[in-house]
């Protein structure tokens, strides 16, 4: 099992539609989160850190289960410029090395 | 945008040859990261520094080594390039315990291997 899974997709939606992704990570320890973005040929940018009460910028939702160990990203009114690939990352629980497991992300597609 | 540069920014090698990668940073920051990013595997960690001439292991560190002499530059070097390691090598930077514990990354370099 890896330590992060994520659907790889793609979600093709709409513009404007709502979109959620999912992600679960395998070690109960871990005690950070975070979502990154990644666009083509680019570096991955954090878009946020994902909160145990959960957390909200803009549009974007981030949503923590610890008893379910899945994370969630929602995003509204999606726009053409948040096709991107969405990385669920998670620290390395073990030491203060600040080691992070990524995702294989997901990418999204917003047609016109 | 944190200040994180790589070079060479793309780089074409033979198999057999050594290869010289360099991130350097003016954020300060104590951690420095090597991933490599290749399709259906994700970032995978190569090694990490935690401070200057301090290194370790991660995930895929086999055909590849590091040093870091000075704070703000850390150095991949694969000793002698094979075509598995042809990738896209991304270097991040972050501060656990200090001023953040989020990571942020360099631009990359692609590099292939004949």
């Amino acid at each position: 099992r890896k330590e992060v899974e994520q659907d790889p997709g793609p979600f093709n939606v709409p513009e404007g539609a709502t979109v959620a992704f999912n992600c679960t990570y395998s070690n109960s320890a871990s005690q950070s989160f975070f979502w990154y973005r990644q666009d083509c040929r680019k570096e991955p940018k954090l878009l946020m850190s994902v909160y145990s009460s959960g957390n909200e910028d803009g549009r974007f939702t981030a949503q923590l289960n610890r008893a379910s160990q899945y994370i969630s990203l929602l995003i509204r009114d999606s726009k053409l410029s948040d096709s991107a690939t969405y990385l669920c990352v998670v620290n390395e629980a073990s030491g203060n090395t600040g080691k992070l497991i990524f995702g294989q992300g997901t990418t999204l597609q917003v047609k016109p | 945008d944190a200040g994180i540069t790589q070079s060479p920014r793309h780089k074409v090698t033979e198999t057999g040859t050594p290869v010289t990668l360099r991130c350097h940073q003016t954020e300060n920051h104590r951690y420095m990261y090597w991933y490599r990013q290749d399709p259906g595997h994700g970032l995978r960690l190569i090694h990490y520094s935690y401070g200057v001439k301090d290194t370790d292991k991660g995930e895929v560190s086999d055909g590849y080594s590091v040093s870091r002499s000075k704070t703000e530059d850390f150095l991949l070097t694969l000793e002698s390039a094979t075509s598995s390691q042809t990738s896209v090598y991304f270097c991040a930077i972050s501060d656990p315990g200090g001023s953040t514990d989020t990571q942020y990354f360099g631009p990359g370099t692609r590099l292939t291997v004949l």
